[in-house]
């Protein structure tokens, strides 16, 4: 239901636009997430997007460097990722909020590659 | 912004019940869901709302919330049941969504 592209290997200090597209339900209905795993390592929220986008948060290893949008019309949610550093290699998921502020739906993810 | 504690790692017979704890402060006023990822695959949602199940989850998997520490429950556990296990639950004064650190679950 859910597909992130985008991913690929990138120098450190450059962007990145990942894109994460919708099919099977109206992406519109639902608040939308970006989460990402570094190898081996936990889970780690990013960040969050309302229905309209009119609300946004972030977490603190990302903010000001990375933005999430949405554009409703197209069922797509982006993330777009500046500044990228060596750390910031992972896997990154897009999911989909439902009750609770519980993830119900994910992607297979995208991994990106920050190297030199 | 809110903690989360996990045991890195549990290790349970098949068949036998495995129960996998999150400890954080007053946990038991937020909602806590919990999620499986096995090896090399997106995680799923198996338990939200504390003790809910979602559809085509089995109701060997169960879970609570009291206290200090939410619990994620499996009966009869199975080896396809071998896989990480994280709690997740929206930190309200910060609005951000927060993970646990995962269990290993080996079976």
């Amino acid at each position: 239901k859910l597909v992130e592209t985008g991913g690929g290997v990138v120098q450190p200090g450059r962007s990145l636009r990942l894109s994460c597209t919708a099919s099977e339900f109206t992406m519109s209905d639902s608040p939308m997430n970006w989460v990402r795993q570094a190898p081996g390592k936990g889970l780690e929220w990013l960040t969050y997007i309302s229905k309209t986008g009119d609300n946004i948060y972030y977490a603190e290893s990302i903010r000001g460097r990375f933005a999430v949008s949405r554009d409703n019309s197209k069922n797509t949610l982006f993330l777009d990722m500046s500044s990228l550093a060596l750390q910031d290699t992972a896997i990154y998921y897009c999911a989909r909020e439902r009750a609770g502020a519980s993830f119900d739906s994910w992607g297979p993810g995208t991994l990106v590659t920050v190297s030199s | 912004s809110y903690v989360m504690t996990q045991a890195p790692s549990m290790s349970v017979a098949p068949g036998q019940t495995a129960t996998l704890t999150c400890g954080g402060i007053d946990i038991d006023s937020k909602s806590v869901h919990w999620y499986q990822q096995k090896a090399g695959a997106a995680p799923i949602l198996v338990i939200f709302n504390d003790d809910e199940r979602p559809a085509g989850i089995p109701d060997r998997f169960s879970g609570s919330n009291s206290w200090n520490a939410a619990s994620l429950t499996i009966s009869r556990v199975e080896p396809g049941d071998e896989a990480d296990y994280y709690c997740q639950v929206w930190d309200t004064a910060t609005g951000h969504r927060v993970f646990g650190g995962g269990t290993k679950l080996t079976v």
